[in-house]
C-alpha cells in the first residue's frame, strides 16, 4: 500500500526565504503525487500535482516540486516566501488514475515577518 | 474551474439526532466523489468512496450504518451522521473527482465543521 511522509510538522521561515517542505512517499508502482494548502476551516486548494512528463512542476503561488524517483521525494519549495503563504500544506499520492488519495501528515508552514 | 460546494459549513447538534452534509459538484458531473474526516491537528482520512448510483465504498474501520453515503446524482453526495455522538465532532470534507481524461483532477469542498453536544 501507498503512504507519504512529510518531515516536519512545523517549518518556520521568514519572509522572503526559501520554503522547503519535504514529502517522501512509498509506493511499489509509479505514482500520481500532489501538494494541497489548506487556510484554516476550509477545504484543501491543488499547489500543483505530478502525473508524467517534466519532473519538475510548477505550480500555483510561485511553488513548485520536482520528482526524485531514485529518492522517492516530492518536496516543495518556493524561492521566497509570503506572509500569505502561511497554512498547512499536504503531500498525497494515488497509484492508480482516479484511486483515492492518501495523505501525509500535514506541515504546518509560518511565516515571520 | 471546478467548482464543488459543500453545506453547510458548520452545524451544531445535539446528542441522538442526524446531520446530513452535502456535497455538489456544481459544473461538472462527478462519478465519483470521497468523503474525508479530519481531526484537529491531524491529516485527513478517507471514510468512503462514493459511486454515482452504487453503494459507497467504506474505508477499514469507518462505521457503514453510522456514517450513511448516498450518492444519487453525478452531481451530489450526501453524508449523513446518524445518531451523533460527541466522538463524532470533527471536520468532513468531501472530493469530488474530475471525470475529464487524464485530468487526475480532484477538487475539494470547503469542509463542515460538525460539533455535537
Amino acid at each position: 500500500a501507498q503512504s507519504v511522509t512529510q518531515l516536519g510538522s512545523h517549518v518556520s521561515v521568514s519572509e522572503g526565504a526559501l520554503v522547503l517542505l519535504r514529502c517522501n512517499y512509498s509506493s511499489s508502482v509509479p505514482p500520481y503525487l500532489f501538494w494541497y494548502v489548506q487556510y484554516p476551516n476550509q477545504g484543501l486548494q491543488l499547489l500543483l500535482k505530478y502525473t508524467t512528463g517534466a519532473t519538475l512542476v510548477k505550480g500555483i503561488n510561485g511553488f513548485e516540486a520536482e520528482f526524485k524517483k531514485s529518492e522517492t521525494s516530492f518536496h516543495l519549495t518556493k524561492p521566497s516566501a509570503h506572509m500569505s503563504d502561511a497554512a498547512e500544506y499536504f503531500c498525497a499520492v494515488s497509484v492508480e488514475y482516479g484511486n483515492k488519495l492518501v495523505f501525509g501528515a500535514g506541515t504546518i508552514l509560518r511565516v515571520k515577518s | 474551474g471546478a467548482v464543488v460546494s459543500q453545506h453547510p459549513s458548520r452545524v451544531i447538534c445535539k446528542s441522538g439526532t442526524s446531520v446530513k452534509i452535502e456535497c455538489r459538484s456544481l459544473d461538472f458531473q462527478a462519478t465519483t466523489m470521497f468523503w474525508y474526516r479530519q481531526f484537529p491537528k491531524q491529516s485527513l482520512m478517507l471514510m468512503a468512496t462514493s459511486n454515482e448510483g452504487s453503494k459507497a465504498t467504506y474505508e477499514q474501520g469507518v462505521e457503514k450504518d453510522k456514517f450513511l453515503i448516498n450518492h444519487a446524482s453525478l452531481t451530489l453526495s450526501t453524508l449523513t451522521v446518524t445518531s451523533a455522538h460527541p466522538e463524532d465532532s470533527s471536520f468532513y470534507i468531501c472530493s469530488a473527482r474530475d471525470p475529464g481524461p487524464g485530468s487526475m483532477r480532484y477538487t475539494f469542498g470547503s469542509g463542515t465543521r460538525l460539533t455535537v453536544v
